[in-house]
């Protein structure tokens, strides 16, 4: 079946970088766009932005450029986010999703990786 | 684009119709999606293109509007759709989310 699986929790310092993944499997990889979300303990979602798998073309939501980068490694149907110079205010669940056939809805999306930013 | 919804939380019994509102702060035509989330859990779609059911969603979940006001609608509330709702627009970039519509016991 269709299915993001994303790797496991992180447990970073201020300053530090921290890489999350997200391999996708059930489907042609590089047909669908993927994109990042966030959600802060207790707190609704923030979009991050997209990757187009098929260029690998990146798209950032303002506030989210610079510390967070989108990447890929389409030979396992892998996508990325890494972010630099952690703050604790990046302590989230941060979730992938891929865009739905019609564009108009995300599905499925990855289980969530929380990444806590403490000193 | 924001999103406001109505209200941020509610109390219901099993069985009952329960009506939650999502506003746009500009149009959107009908580019605006519903998600159910349980605790720990990712989201899962329930309605896109506001008002068409994804398959496998139980027809008690409906939804309607177009526009800047949107409605989803659980007929008759069952013990697992206890959880919160979210709404999201795919009109304009960035793409945006609701505060959430929690539903409880």
């Amino acid at each position: 079946q269709v299915q993001l699986v994303q790797s496991g929790s992180e447990l970073k310092k201020p300053g530090a970088s921290v890489k999350v993944s997200c391999k996708a499997s059930g489907y042609s990889f590089t047909t669908y766009t993927l994109n990042w979300v966030r959600q802060a303990p207790g707190q609704g979602f923030e979009w991050l932005g997209w990757i187009n798998t098929n260029t690998g073309n990146p798209t950032y939501a303002q506030g989210f450029t610079g510390r967070f980068v989108f990447s890929l490694d389409t030979s396992v149907s892998t996508a990325y986010l890494q972010i630099t110079n952690l703050k604790p205010e990046d302590t989230a669940v941060y979730f992938c999703a891929r865009d739905s056939s019609g564009g108009n809805w995300f599905d499925p999306w990855g289980q969530g990786t929380l990444v806590s930013v403490s000193s | 684009i924001q999103l406001t919804q109505s209200p941020s939380s509610l109390s219901a019994s099993v069985g009952d119709r329960v009506t939650i509102t999502c506003r746009a702060s500009q149009g959107i035509s009908s580019y605006l999606a519903w998600y159910q989330q349980k605790p720990g859990k990712a989201p899962k779609v329930l309605i896109y293109a506001a008002s068409t059911l994804q398959s496998g969603v139980p027809s008690r979940f409906s939804g309607s509007g177009s526009g800047t006001d949107f409605t989803l609608t659980i007929s008759s509330l069952q013990p697992e759709d206890f959880a919160t709702y979210y709404c999201q627009q795919l009109n304009t970039l960035p793409l945006t989310f609701g505060p959430g519509t929690k539903v409880d016991i």
